[in-house]
């Protein structure tokens, strides 16, 4: 099993609508998550961090966590075009609690 | 200049060049990192240095050699690279602890021929 599993998609949903992006671990003793996006030919640049169980709300992101099932996901509100990223999920993972990320998501929003 | 900072932003090189690649941080950062972001595969954490000290080299092969003088700079030495190597070299880093949320910088697009 991966450490950081994401649905590689590609996604596409239509301007406006909700964009749900998932991301399942398997350390049970990571703390913090973040989500990362990334434009094609840039570099990740963070969107969002989550540390505790439910909803984690800045703008249009909300993050949602449940450690219980080892989840943790990303909604995108009113989603625009500018949306339109690869979107990486990244855990604390191992004895050395490196970073570790999912292989992400990319996200197509058409207008 | 303001958070991680890369240079060069693109370079082409033979297999038997030797060529550097460095970071800089104006966080005030504590940790720093390299990591190698080949297409369709997700990131690959090379090295990890805290506070000067490399803590992690993740298998990296030997072609590859880190340096970090201060907290604030990083470099990468490449020598006898394979063309397996072309990827996208990302720089970050972090406060202090690997569990915090780490900051990139603009990468180096690496194609060795």
């Amino acid at each position: 099993q991966k450490e950081v599993e994401q649905n590689s998609g590609p996604l596409s949903v239509p301007e406006g609508a909700i964009a749900s992006l998932n991301c399942t671990y398997s350390d049970r003793g990571s703390q913090s998550f973040f989500w990362y996006r990334q434009y094609s030919g840039k570099s990740p640049e963070l969107i969002m961090s989550i540390y505790s169980n439910g909803d984690k709300e800045d703008g249009r992101f909300t993050a949602q966590l449940n450690k219980a099932s080892q989840y943790v996901s990303l909604l995108i509100r009113d989603s625009q075009p500018s949306d339109s990223a690869t979107y990486l999920c990244a855990v604390p993972s191992g004895s050395a609690r490196q970073l570790t990320f999912g292989s992400g998501t990319q996200l197509t929003v058409l207008p | 200049e303001t958070g991680v900072t890369q240079t060069p932003r693109h370079l082409v090189m033979g297999m038997t060049n030797k060529k550097s690649l460095k970071c800089e941080q104006h966080l005030g950062h504590n940790a720093m990192y390299w990591y190698k972001q080949s297409a369709k595969k997700p990131l690959e954490l090379m090295f990890v240095y805290n506070f000067k000290e490399q803590t992690e080299n993740n298998s990296v092969p030997s072609r590859f050699s880190p340096e970090c003088p201060n907290s604030s700079h990083l470099f990468l030495h490449l020598h006898t690279l394979q063309p397996e190597d072309s990827a996208l070299y990302l720089c970050a880093s972090s406060q202090e602890r690997l569990e915090e949320t780490q900051y990139f910088g603009p990468g180096t697009r690496l194609l060795v021929l």
